[in-house]
């Protein structure tokens, strides 16, 4: 049983446009989102996060947008950069001291 | 800083060789240690996570094996490989919060 799902496995985006990776998650106890991005042969780095508290997290090109009511948060990555391309990773926590819970992941390719 | 450390970067073995990644962590203290799998069209898998020294919880019953010898190191074993236990192996800490922080991978092999 999936507790986070990143439902598309690839996306691919124009340079300059928005990029944005879905996430949707079950488990009604999470309370802190995630989203790392990954190269290939290279380990994942964190890229931003959002506590339940608040429902838009921003950092520079990227947004991230917590609806708790739909289970489902969103990366947004504006403008769009060839240096995107990569696997993005959603991950959920419960509490600070418990794994993450990470999707499958979304590879991002985003064209010149 | 805090860096973390993961070797080999890639290796090969045959079915039924045995296994040891090492993976150890500088700059910080009693952190949690965790061990990925990334497998094709599976995401990151958590095999084995630690918050201390000699506390090993495993997340999937499997042929492999962890240990935590000292705090800021964190070894994955295996007796006897499988074809099925290849992928790419992802050693990660954190402290008690909930960024997790990667080392660089190994990438195995099983042929």
């Amino acid at each position: 049983d999936q507790q986070v799902k990143q439902n598309s496995p690839s996306l691919s985006v124009q340079e300059g446009r928005i990029s944005i990776l879905n996430c949707d998650y079950t488990n009604s106890m999470f309370d802190y989102f995630l989203w790392y991005k990954k190269y290939p042969a290279e380990g994942p780095t964190f890229l931003i996060s959002i506590s339940s508290i608040k429902d838009k997290n921003e950092d520079g090109r990227f947004t991230v947008f917590l609806n708790k009511s739909a289970k489902h948060l969103s990366l947004h990555i504006v403008p769009s950069q060839p240096g995107d391309s990569a696997v993005y990773f959603c991950a959920a926590s419960e509490s600070g001291n418990t794994p993450l819970v990470f999707g499958k992941g979304t590879r991002l390719s985003v064209i010149a | 800083s805090q860096t973390i450390h993961q070797w080999p970067a890639t290796l090969v073995q045959p079915v039924g060789s045995p296994l040891s990644l090492e993976c150890t962590v500088e700059g910080t203290s009693n952190p949690n240690l965790y061990w990925y799998r990334q497998a094709a069209g599976r995401g990151l898998q958590l095999l084995f996570y630690s918050v201390g020294i000699g506390q090993i919880s495993s997340e999937v019953p499997q042929n492999l094996s962890a240990s935590r010898p000292q705090d800021r190191q964190f070894i994955l074993s295996s007796k006897k490989l499988l074809l099925s236990d290849s992928g790419f192996y992802l050693c990660a800490w954190s402290l008690v919060d909930y960024e997790q922080y990667f080392g660089p991978g190994t990438r195995l092999t099983v042929t």
